[in-house]
């Protein structure tokens, strides 16, 4: 089945930017997704980007999908503290289940 | 203000009782899903319903169960079959717009004790 990887854990400085990677075995997604858990809640959806899609960016998000690599990266410039969280690549499937990454934890220094 | 309930938000429960989540959503949206995180792993799936009166089962059903009577919910019974219950639930729904983004509620915190 779909495997997606990403590494567990990420530190930066206030004001750097923080790219955070997600490697997957499947190309058949059609789309790609990028959410956000603050601790002790739900996730929330901060973009997505379709399949024939090279790049997106919005705002302070750039999203780089090189689906030769089948590589999906998610860059947030100017980090702030609010934005540390732990952050999940996800993959839509033909069943309409999304296949999640177990999850990379951003940790924002001051 | 429309989005998906979970409730309660602490759930505490002596071992070998049964216990029901509650997910509500006013999203009109037809497919709906239970999730188990634990800590530093992942999302697994437990259940889904991509229809009223239809569920299937996730990776990790065994010990829980689910109905799908109406639309707007979709409750999830941790039974005392689950060994190991102590765990963040968090309930979603699919949106509507075509791309399978999947929208989530604040999760129930369940404790065994």
């Amino acid at each position: 089945g779909e495997d997606v990887e990403q590494s567990l854990f990420l530190s930066v400085r206030e004001g750097d930017s923080s790219v955070i990677n997600c490697t997957y075995t499947d190309s058949s997604s059609t789309y790609l997704y990028w959410y956000k858990q603050e601790p002790g809640a739900g996730l929330q959806l901060l973009t997505y980007i379709f399949s024939n899609m090279d790049m997106k960016q919005d705002q302070r998000l750039t999203v780089l999908l090189n689906k030769k690599d089948k590589h999906l990266s998610l860059r947030i410039a100017d980090t702030q503290t609010g934005d540390s969280a732990i952050y999940f690549c996800a993959l839509s499937s033909n069943t309409g289940k999304l296949i999640f990454g177990q999850g990379t934890t951003l940790q924002v220094k001051p | 203000d429309g989005g998906i309930t979970q409730s309660p938000k602490y759930l505490f429960r002596k071992e070998g009782q049964n216990v029901t989540l509650s997910c509500e959503q006013n999203l009109n949206h037809d497919a709906m899903y239970w999730y188990r995180q634990d800590p530093g792993q992942g999302l697994r799936l437990i259940y889904y319903s991509q229809i009223v009166n239809d569920f299937q089962k996730g990776d990790i059903a065994e010990g829980y169960s689910v109905s799908r009577e109406k639309k707007e919910s979709f409750p999830l019974t941790v039974t005392s079959a689950q060994k190991n219950p102590t765990a963040f639930y968090l309930c979603a729904s699919t949106g509507t717009s075509g791309r399978g983004e999947q929208f989530f509620g604040p999760g129930t915190r369940l404790t065994v004790l």
